[in-house]
């Protein structure tokens, strides 16, 4: 079985540019979540879909963060425009349904993001 | 709002030695879930065991267990048996078992491991 793909796996762009992020989750798995992860810290969330909903985005800077995920399979999350507190590595993880029972959350290897 | 803290930044063990990572958390709920997961430098965070917290007995997956201490809010980690592929930084999570609920992480233990 695929895992959860991610692309690209490095990325380095100037403060104000803007950078596009692509993950793609296992099969059949209806929730999707974007995390970031500064170095020397755990995973934060980002956003999370249930399908193509919005379950959680309390944590997204919205005036520069946006996320979307189409048909409910693949996601691509935005940033414009990026700030050098934006470097950090983005993690993406699928699991089969989010809710009160457990459902294991699978995680991509990640981007890493460079802001210079 | 629940917070995980893990005090050890760095810890070293020796092969075939055994070691406990620490972890502790903070929440008001009574049914959750709390989780071990390992980050190899190659970035892919694996799950290592899972507890679900009503239940007593402590969860052991091959050389890795733990020693979950509801009423202390504690939930360490112990490898044994430690091998060279245990290097890795290991991150201590929690998850409320309500609603549409995500994972809060620590900030994580980076193992070293020595021959």
């Amino acid at each position: 079985e695929a895992g959860v793909a991610q692309s690209p796996r490095y990325k380095i762009i100037e403060k104000r540019q803007s950078v596009a992020f692509w993950c793609n989750p296992i099969s059949g798995h209806a929730t999707l979540y974007w995390y970031q992860q500064i170095l020397g810290q755990g995973p934060k969330l980002l956003i999370q879909f249930q399908n193509n909903g919005v379950v959680d985005d309390s944590q997204l800077p919205k005036d520069r963060f946006s996320a979307e995920r189409l048909k409910g399979v693949d996601s691509t999350l935005k940033i414009q425009p990026a700030k050098l507190e934006d470097s950090a590595v983005y993690l993406c993880a699928s699991s089969l349904i989010s809710g009160g029972t457990y459902n294991e959350q699978f995680f991509g290897p990640g981007t890493r993001l460079t802001v210079l | 709002a629940q917070t995980v803290t893990q005090s050890q930044p760095e810890m070293s063990v020796q092969e075939a030695e055994t070691v406990t990572l620490s972890c502790t958390y903070d929440t008001s709920e009574s049914d959750y879930y709390l989780f071990w997961y390992k980050q190899p430098p190659s970035r892919q965070m694996i799950l290592v065991i899972r507890q679900e917290a009503y239940k007593q007995q402590n969860a052991t997956e091959n050389r890795f267990s733990v020693n979950f201490q509801k009423a202390a809010k504690s939930f360490s980690l112990k490898i044994s048996d430690s091998q060279l592929g245990d290097a890795a930084m290991y991150f201590c999570a929690y998850r409320t078992s309500r609603g549409y609920s995500t994972l809060t992480f620590g900030k994580g233990t980076m193992l070293l491991v020595s021959p």
